[in-house]
């Protein structure tokens, strides 16, 4: 079966800092990849997706940037915080190109300071 | 902006109740899900309806879907204290991605 792992759960950081935050999927193969972030009871922003290894689109224009280096990995990065990127972090991953249901990891929280 | 709203955007209800949702969005869809999000923790699939469906069941589930209308509640009967979370739905729109409503926090009294 296919599980989808994200890391860490919660992050304090710095004002300036750098960030990376992992998600790997097991199970599956060539899935869609995609980056989400919560603010506090609010719905969910798509920051980033990918449908393949290297290949990255970008939803909206930020402070933050995402790659994908394997098949079934996706990082979500910063090279410096601002507090406007506190939020709930979410990876996703779903089955081909058609889109069908999402199956999400269990999120991160990242608190900026 | 694409994104569906939810209406209501709180729901208060006790045990045992049903409790209905509704989500509204603005282009034509290949598919309308919904989700569920327990506080703190990331989105579980509830379930799925295409767009040439009306209606779907699933356990204490009940989605109904109006293409004319552009909308689709989500019916949780006989409440339980356990159902209490945000449900969102999310439409698929012929890409790579969905698109999420603002979502329903829903309280269920024991």
């Amino acid at each position: 079966s296919q599980t989808i792992h994200q890391w860490p759960a919660t992050l304090v950081q710095p004002v300036g800092s750098p960030l990376s935050l992992e998600c790997t999927v097991e199970g599956t193969s060539n899935p869609n990849l995609y980056w989400y972030r919560q603010a506090a009871g609010r719905g969910l922003q798509l920051l980033f997706y990918s449908v393949g290894i290297g290949q990255i689109s970008s939803e909206v224009p930020q402070n933050l940037s995402a790659s994908r280096p394997q098949d079934r990995q996706f990082i979500l990065s910063s090279k410096k915080l601002l507090l406007s990127d506190s939020g709930f972090y979410l990876c996703a991953w779903a089955p081909g190109t058609v889109q069908e249901t999402q199956y999400f990891g269990p999120g991160t929280r990242l608190l900026v300071l | 902006s694409q994104q569906g709203e939810e209406d209501p955007q709180a729901l208060s209800i006790q045990e045992g109740e049903n409790a209905t949702m509704n989500c509204s969005y603005k282009t034509s869809i290949n598919n309308l899900q919904w989700y569920r999000q327990n506080s703190g923790r990331g989105l579980v699939h509830l379930i799925l309806i295409r767009s040439n469906e009306r209606e779907k069941h699933s356990g204490r589930l009940r989605v109904t879907l109006d293409t004319s209308k552009k909308s689709s509640s989500l019916l949780i009967t006989a409440s339980r204290a356990a159902d209490t979370a945000s449900y969102f739905c999310a439409t698929s729109h012929n890409t790579d991605k969905l698109i999420f409503g603002t979502g329903t926090r829903l309280q269920v009294f024991p």
